[in-house]
């Protein structure tokens, strides 16, 4: 089965660009999570959805952060403008809670903001 | 915010000592999962405990969750080479959605 498919895996962007970080989860799970893995701040959760639908936006950093999730196997986590600060590992997390409490995580999409 | 405090930071050892790792918070969490990251790759769950004083054993792994529910270590056996990674410990309240991480223990295992 295929896990979480993440893209892009590295982005190299100039500060005040847009970024876009595109997710599909494993199919049938019902969660999807977004993290965001630093080395000041370790993993920390910045929103997840429960059947395409924001459950927990409290992990957002700013207003420049925004995620959607249009239907069950795509999710988008947008940055607009982007700022150095924001350059670290983004994780798609995804899970069915019926079938088990396992989180699959995505490789990671790497942010570099110049 | 809840905090969970990973010790050691760093850990590097030969093949074959013993290892634990350790993860404390003064929150209660309803569970509690370890996991296991390697470089370029997404954290991989290793085990979840729910109950307090409960002992998981993975092979050379052995998880035990604090009576209190509060903390948890990690204790590896005959560490080898493969065994090198991050691992991070979660704490989970509720339905375990909103997972609050610690900041990990890197393990080296030399051969």
């Amino acid at each position: 089965d295929a896990g979480v498919i993440q893209s892009p895996r590295h982005e190299v962007t100039e500060m005040g660009q847009e970024v876009t970080l595109r997710c599909k989860p494993i199919s049938g799970h019902d969660y999807l999570f977004w993290y965001r893995q630093t080395m000041m701040r370790g993993l920390e959760l910045l929103i997840y959805f429960n059947n395409n639908v924001p459950i927990d936006d409290s992990g957002m950093p700013e207003d420049r952060f925004s995620a959607k999730m249009p239907n069950a196997s795509f999710s988008t986590l947008k940055i607009q403008p982007s700022e150095p600060r924001d350059s670290a590992v983004y994780f798609c997390a995804s899970t069915n809670r019926v079938r088990g409490n396992t989180i699959y995580f995505g490789e990671g999409s790497w942010l570099t903001v110049v | 915010t809840q905090l969970l405090e990973q010790s050691p930071q760093f850990l590097s050892i030969q093949e074959g000592e013993n290892l634990t790792v350790y993860c404390n918070s003064s929150s209660v969490f309803s569970s509690l999962q370890w996991y296991r990251q390697e470089p370029g790759e997404g954290p991989v769950l290793l085990v979840t405990v729910v109950t307090g004083g409960e002992v998981k054993k993975l092979k050379r792994l052995t998880f035990q969750f604090g009576d209190a529910r509060k903390d948890s270590s990690l204790h590896i056996t005959a560490a080898q080479p493969g065994d090198t990674g991050l691992y991070l410990c979660a704490g989970a309240h509720g339905n375990g959605n909103k997972l609050v991480f610690g900041a990990g223990t890197i393990l080296r295992v030399k051969s």
